[in-house]
């Protein structure tokens, strides 16, 4: 049963450290996403790539956000210096698509982020 | 731009009981649509989608849907609620062509027993 695996679960940081999240993808799946979930403001996209090129991300505060490729099974997000508002569930979801036709997004388990 | 307006942000219903929950898109093309589910501290599983194939829709635990063009709308039914199905349901739509999801702000979904 092929998922998207996230690591860590959780991570509890201070202010001011860097933070760094981790992706697999599917298998054989092209496009990657990273969303960010809180009470306030909902599913937000922060950031996609396809093919492993970064196509949009527009949705990540660009001071202190990064997101990453380094091979196709391994997709990074990283907060550098983090801050409470930072605080939230990060999901990566993966999905597969040809031809400009649209596919449906499998969604990792989350990485719980507290920043005290 | 696609837009995405979910009617309810929180729906309760008996066990036992149909289950409707209200999603209406704007787009100016036709669109991929999508329903997930999310369960307490888990991450966003997949129900159904429409992709420009039979408007009713069936997806997995007896969910279906009805896409419905000239009313702009992509509702999510039951025939009957389990317990099980108490979580967040979220709806998501995407223009033909774009990878990207609109995500709905939820529905919460409470099962009385």
């Amino acid at each position: 049963d092929a998922r998207v695996t996230q690591t860590p679960r959780h991570k509890v940081t201070e202010m001011g450290q860097e933070v760094t999240m981790r992706c697999q993808p599917i298998l054989g799946h092209n496009t990657v996403f990273w969303y960010r979930q809180t009470m306030m403001q909902g599913l937000e996209l922060l950031a996609y790539f396809r093919n492993r090129a970064p196509l949009d991300d527009s949705g990540m505060p660009k001071d202190r956000f990064s997101a990453e490729m380094p091979d196709a099974t391994l997709a990074t997000l990283k907060i550098q210096p983090s801050e409470p508002r930072d605080s939230a569930v990060y999901f990566c979801a993966s999905g597969h698509t040809q031809r400009l036709l649209s596919y449906e997004q499998y969604f990792g388990p989350g990485t719980r982020l507290t920043v005290t | 731009a696609q837009s995405v307006t979910q009617l309810d942000s929180h729906v309760s219903v008996s066990e036992g009981t149909p289950v409707l929950l209200r999603c209406n898109y704007s787009s100016s093309y036709s669109p991929s649509l999508f329903w997930y589910v999310q369960h307490p501290n888990k991450g966003l599983q997949l129900l159904l989608k429409y992709t420009s194939a039979a408007t009713l829709v069936k997806g997995i635990n007896g969910f279906e849907a009805e896409f419905k063009k000239s009313e702009t709308s992509f509702h999510l039914t039951k025939p009957s609620a389990h317990m099980s199905d108490a979580a967040e349901y979220f709806c998501a739509p995407s223009n033909f062509g774009n990878e990207k999801l609109t995500f709905g702000t939820g529905t919460r979904l409470t099962i009385i027993p």
